[in-house]
């Protein structure tokens, strides 16, 4: 079954720039959707954005457009970079499997099943 | 956005006993194609969040029956028809309509 493994720094400087990779194992990631999630320390969830197999792009506009989100299917990874980061943006980091895509022979459908598979998540801390 | 507001936001629980959850939405979560775009999920502690429902009413492979969503539009209820201890955790409903994905505050479930 698909499984899924976050990676990157732990600890990221104030105004720096956070990268995380997502790899992705188990399963391919063709035909879906990639979310990440994250959660501040004692706080509820936040959705960060998705991207699809073929780099199709949404993101929160909470996040003032310092994200980008990016996919490299040969590798089976996608990836996050938050830029300008503050200690608001330390949190545990989720990467998350989300819409299927369906080919169909007029165009493709989009199959939801939920946030059906999620990675462990990844600690990242805001600090000087 | 569309505000996701649950309550409780703490409910205690005695096992074997049901319990249920409440979340609304701020705009109406039904499609055009007639589903509701409504999930629950549930982080026990240390964990990461796991599905139990999506699409308003449909459990998640692998989740006992004893956990049931229902409703429609703005109001939804996530039921669990008799509680067992693992099932103490933080439940979130979240919306899927519309960008960007909402969630709800969180309920905290523990044992009495």
């Amino acid at each position: 079954q698909v499984q899924l493994q976050e990676s990157g720094p732990g600890l990221v400087k104030p105004s720096e720039t956070l990268s995380l990779t997502c790899s992705v194992s188990g399963g391919s990631m063709s035909n879906y959707y990639w979310s990440w999630v994250r959660q501040a320390p004692g706080k509820g969830l936040e959705w960060i954005g998705h991207i699809s197999y073929s780099g199709s792009v949404n993101y929160n506009p909470s996040l003032g457009g310092r994200v980008t989100l990016s996919v490299d299917t040969s590798r089976n990874q996608f990836s996050l970079r938050l830029r300008s980061v503050t200690a608001a943006d330390t949190a545990v980091y989720y990467c998350v499997r989300d819409i299927e895509v369906v080919p169909e022979p007029s165009g493709s459908s989009y199959q939801y099943y939920g946030l059906d598979v999620w990675g462990q998540g990844t600690t990242v801390t805001v600090s000087s | 956005d569309i505000v996701m507001s649950q309550s409780p936001l703490s409910l205690p629980v005695i096992p074997g006993e049901p319990a249920s959850i409440s979340c609304r939405s701020s705009q109406s979560l039904l499609h055009s194609n007639g589903f509701n775009y409504l999930d629950w999920y549930l982080q026990k502690p240390g964990q990461s969040p796991q599905l139990l429902i999506y699409l308003g009413s449909t459990r998640a492979s692998g989740v006992p029956d004893r956990f049931s969503g229902s409703g429609s539009g703005t109001d939804f209820t996530l039921k669990i028809s008799r509680v067992e201890a693992e099932d103490v955790g933080v439940y979130y409903c979240m919306q899927t309509v519309q960008i960007p994905r909402t969630f709800g505050q969180g309920t905290k479930v523990e044992i009495k």
